[in-house]
């Protein structure tokens, strides 16, 4: 049983780029929440998708954008680059409604 | 806005010894909290959940929740060199709010 997966596992971008991430749910969830990780942090979340809609945002600008499928895979877009961008960026998935949410090993994002 | 503040360490304890890490929680609400441990370049993956006041534990692991005092604990006894991770506390997704609101993240490095 497949977990969470995540591609590419590594990214080097330049400033004013544009990136797309790409995130595949663990089997049975259609749940998708993504995080973004700056060095020495903690997670913080960056916004979550369920029926192919985006539910619930956090403190992100408009150039942080995604997409949802009917398979329940998503995207996470990034346009713009600019250089506090680079973290890493964790994909969560869930059951509707349940936890605990399972992480995949994430994209490490690096602009330079 | 929930807020969750983790004493940064870094923690440094001796094999065998107890490693002992706190959390403090802004949201009087929250009804549990999660502890995720998070290996060098790998994704979070919890290690304990726990969800009314008091003693949780788990093999090794206790997990301590104060709701009156909106802290919660870890302590991680008979400390082996493989549980040299950073360790985050989450506040859950709850009442409508779909996030994970983690802490910052405690560095421990068990020292043979």
């Amino acid at each position: 049983d497949a977990g969470v997966t995540q591609s590419p596992t590594h990214l080097i971008k330049t400033r004013g780029q544009q990136v797309t991430l790409r995130c595949s749910p663990k089997s049975g969830h259609d749940t998708v929440s993504w995080y973004q990780q700056a060095l020495g942090q903690g997670p913080q979340f960056i916004f979550q998708y369920y029926e192919e809609e985006e539910r619930q945002r956090g403190n992100f600008p408009d150039r942080f954008s995604g997409h949802q499928y009917p398979n329940y895979s998503s995207e996470l877009n990034v346009n713009a680059l600019l250089l506090g961008d680079s973290a890493l960026y964790l994909c969560a998935s869930r059951r509707q409604g349940e936890e605990p949410q399972h992480f995949g090993d994430g994209t490490r994002l690096s602009i330079l | 806005q929930k807020e969750v503040e983790q004493n940064s360490g870094p923690l440094s304890v001796p094999e065998g010894a107890i490693a002992s890490l706190n959390c403090t929680y802004s949201d009087r609400v929250s009804q549990s909290f999660f502890w995720y441990r998070q290996y060098s370049g790998k994704s979070p993956e919890l290690i304990m959940s726990i969800y009314s006041n008091g003693d949780k534990e788990d093999g090794r692991f206790t997990a301590q929740l104060n709701k009156a005092s909106q802290y919660v604990s870890l302590l991680i006894r008979d400390s082996q060199p493989s549980d040299s991770a950073t360790y985050l506390c989450a506040d859950p997704p709850n009442f409508g709010n779909e996030k994970l609101t983690f802490g910052t993240g405690t560095r421990l490095t068990i020292i043979p």
